[in-house]
């Protein structure tokens, strides 16, 4: 399974919303509405953001929300933050294993 | 709380094996999968398998079949990832992530483990 496709970067200013897209194939996403969203700081581990398509996990601000249409996932982010510069990664789940997109470098300007 | 520790970072020879272990701790080991994920340097993560902890049954990525095997034990709740016949692109950070979900390939992560392979 080739990974799924994101663009390499994003930005905007605080305050403002944007949106991650994850594209992919009817067989990347198998079906299933297992895509999962995660945020990774330089050096750490990845952070599970959304899963399920739309679910937050405890503790994830509601600024953060996802969605899907065909076979495009979408991360969007409101009332951006500094603190939310980070990669963010999708991943999904094609029936048999797992696939990632290639991660979207968000910058807060 | 969930807390999945791996062990230390590693320099291995290519052509060499590596076994890297993950001991979770703060919920039932048996109850949800281990899955492995890794990380090359400045580069996006990998889904390399997963082990059901509860029956040991495993699933690999296509790319891994055949050099990697992913085994547990439950009497001391860790996961072990062993890659073999390494070669200089294997290096990376391995990360095992727990999926309490059931429907993600980690929840909750451990800290990553480095291995570097050169000669």
């Amino acid at each position: 399974q080739s990974a799924l496709t994101q663009p390499p970067s994003a930005s905007g200013s605080p305050g403002q919303s944007v949106t991650i897209s994850c594209t992919g194939t009817s067989s990347d996403f198998g079906g299933y509405n297992y895509v999962s969203w995660y945020q990774q700081d330089p050096g750490k581990a990845p952070k599970l953001m959304i899963y399920e398509v739309t679910k937050r996990p405890s503790g994830v601000p509601d600024r953060f929300s996802g969605s899907k249409s065909g076979n495009t996932a979408s991360l969007t982010v409101s009332g951006l933050q500094a603190e939310d510069e980070a990669d963010y990664y999708c991943s999904s789940y094609t029936g048999s294993s797992w696939v990632f997109g290639g991660g979207t470098k968000l910058t807060v300007l | 709380q969930v807390q999945l520790v791996q062990s230390g970072a590693e320099v291995k020879k290519p052509g060499a094996s590596v076994k890297v272990s993950c001991k979770a701790s703060g919920y039932t080991f048996t109850d949800y999968h281990i899955h492995w994920v890794r990380q090359a340097p400045g580069q996006g993560l990998e889904w390399m398998g997963g082990i059901n902890p509860n029956d040991g049954g495993t699933y690999y990525a296509q790319k891994f079949q055949g050099r990697v095997t992913m085994t547990r034990d439950t009497s001391i709740s860790t996961a072990y990832m062993e890659l073999s016949r390494l070669r200089s692109d294997d290096t990376a950070v391995y990360y095992c992530a727990s999926d309490l979900l059931r429907t993600t390939c980690g929840v909750s992560w451990g800290q990553g483990t480095l291995v570097t392979v050169s000669s």
